[in-house]
């Protein structure tokens, strides 16, 4: 089976530097999947990875090690608008289904 | 182009009702789904359509029936509900790879 571990909650400060981990345990693996959702709203796609590596968009980057089961989402020059939770995801390689984390809730102080 | 849409936004049902909750996409794409969200819980797969014509259970199925009308439409059915089933109910359509494109919710309480 899939299990992914990320933390419950961030703060930061406008302006920081976050970053939120996820670790993975999978039969297969595909790649590693981000999803920004606000409160209230519904999930959006942020960013894939399947290769090792850091891939940069804009300011948001997502950071892949596949020997290590591990990666993160950064989040630079945080603003207000930042605040939100944020759920790593993999998929199934039994069952090619989306397996998603339990989230981490960001909280970004003026 | 509207995306994910699902009807209603929000509903009210007493235990033992049913309802359907209905969810269409004009992405054109294949894959559809359904979540569902509990506070803590992340989004957890309910039933899944790979192409149309095609459903399959995922982690959480019980109490629930799925139909793929035809492409665009993914609807899911609650016979009898139960208060266990007060959530938050999303569709979504896969896109590329791992990424999905998620409807805007329909907010279910059962009392």
């Amino acid at each position: 089976g899939q299990s992914l571990e990320q933390p419950s909650e961030v703060t930061a400060v406008e302006g920081a530097i976050v970053q939120i981990n996820c670790t993975y345990q999978t039969s297969g693996f595909y790649g590693l999947s981000w999803y920004q959702q606000h409160d209230g709203g519904a999930p959006t796609f942020l960013s894939y990875n399947a290769l090792d590596g850091l891939e940069e968009t804009g300011r948001f980057s997502s950071f892949l090690s596949r020997s290590d089961s591990y990666g993160y989402l950064l989040l630079q020059e945080l603003q207000m608008k930042d605040s939100a939770s944020y759920f790593c995801a993999v998929r199934d390689h039994n069952t090619d289904k989306l397996i998603f984390g339990t989230g981490t809730r960001l909280q970004v102080f003026p | 182009n509207a995306g994910v849409t699902q009807t209603p936004k929000f509903q009210v049902l007493k235990t033992g009702q049913s309802m359907t909750l209905q969810c269409a996409q004009d992405m054109n794409h294949n894959s559809m789904y359904w979540y569902r969200q509990d506070p803590g819980m992340g989004l957890r797969l309910i039933y899944y359509s790979a192409s149309e014509g095609t459903t399959d259970k995922g982690e959480v199925p019980n109490g629930y029936n799925v139909s793929r009308l035809n492409k665009r439409e993914f609807s899911l059915r609650l016979e009898s509900a139960a208060p266990s089933q007060t959530s938050v109910y999303f569709c979504a359509s896969g896109g590329q790879g791992d990424e999905q494109y998620f409807g805007p919710g329909t907010r279910l309480t059962v009392t």
